[in-house]
């Protein structure tokens, strides 16, 4: 059955402190897609970023970078340096393709507060 | 840029009434989503809407709830008579394409209280 795990319910740091947010993920299928959204205080979910299954290839963008490891089923996100602008909710979420549709499985999200 | 928008924001309404939740999708995007998340829980999803019909929905989308698209721009949520379970925030998103890992954009969500 597909699933995300997001084990740390919620972690604290000081500004300009690296972080690592875990996601492990299940799945039957060869062809799926993670993503990651922020949640801020204002409520919405920010999308940032996408990644099939074939594409192993870490990604940095800015500050933020993503680990993607199949053979652990993890899709890790680290933020480094962070900034009390990072604090919110980060969830983590798997789509598997199926007949017309592309239902997004989150996971129960880490609240990160960052502290000046 | 183009963005996910919905309306109200805040719904506040009374057991057993009907309720409507409006968004409105970014144009150019085919396949429509409405997810919910109950407070400080995680985000469930709720049905998907391609070609004006649902393509997929989950056991949370029982006989209470119907979407809409009545128009070229707008795509509703109706819950029929509401329970206090309902109260949750409902985001609302839209993707390009479907079955193929699209992302799916969200909006700001409506906050609906059921008393």
């Amino acid at each position: 059955a597909q699933k995300v795990t997001q084990a740390q319910t919620e972690i604290s740091v000081v500004e300009k402190e690296d972080v690592t947010l875990d996601c492990v993920y299940e799945t039957r299928d060869t062809t799926y897609y993670l993503f990651w959204y922020k949640q801020p205080p204002s409520g919405e979910l920010v999308f940032l970023i996408r990644r099939n299954s074939f594409d192993e290839q870490n990604e940095i963008s800015g500050r933020y970078s993503w680990n993607f490891q199949k053979s652990t089923s993890s899709f890790n996100f680290t933020i480094t340096a962070s900034q009390v602008v990072d604090s919110a909710v980060y969830f983590c979420a798997l789509s598997e393709p199926s007949h017309n549709t592309d239902k997004l499985i989150f996971g129960t999200g880490t609240r990160l507060q960052v502290f000046p | 840029e183009p963005e996910v928008t919905q309306t109200p924001s805040h719904q506040v309404t009374q057991m057993g009434q009907e309720v409507i939740l409006r968004c409105v999708p970014i144009s150019n995007h085919l396949y429509f989503y409405w997810y919910r998340q109950i407070l400080g829980q995680k985000v469930e999803f709720l049905v998907s809407f391609y070609n004006n019909e649902i393509s997929e929905k989950s056991e949370i989308f029982d006989d209470q709830f119907s979407v809409e698209r009545p128009d070229g721009s707008n795509f509703t949520l109706k819950i029929r008579s509401t329970k206090l379970e309902d109260s949750a925030m409902y985001f609302c998103a839209s993707s390009e394409g479907g079955a193929g890992g699209e992302t799916q954009y969200f909006g700001p969500g409506t906050r609906l209280l059921v008393l």
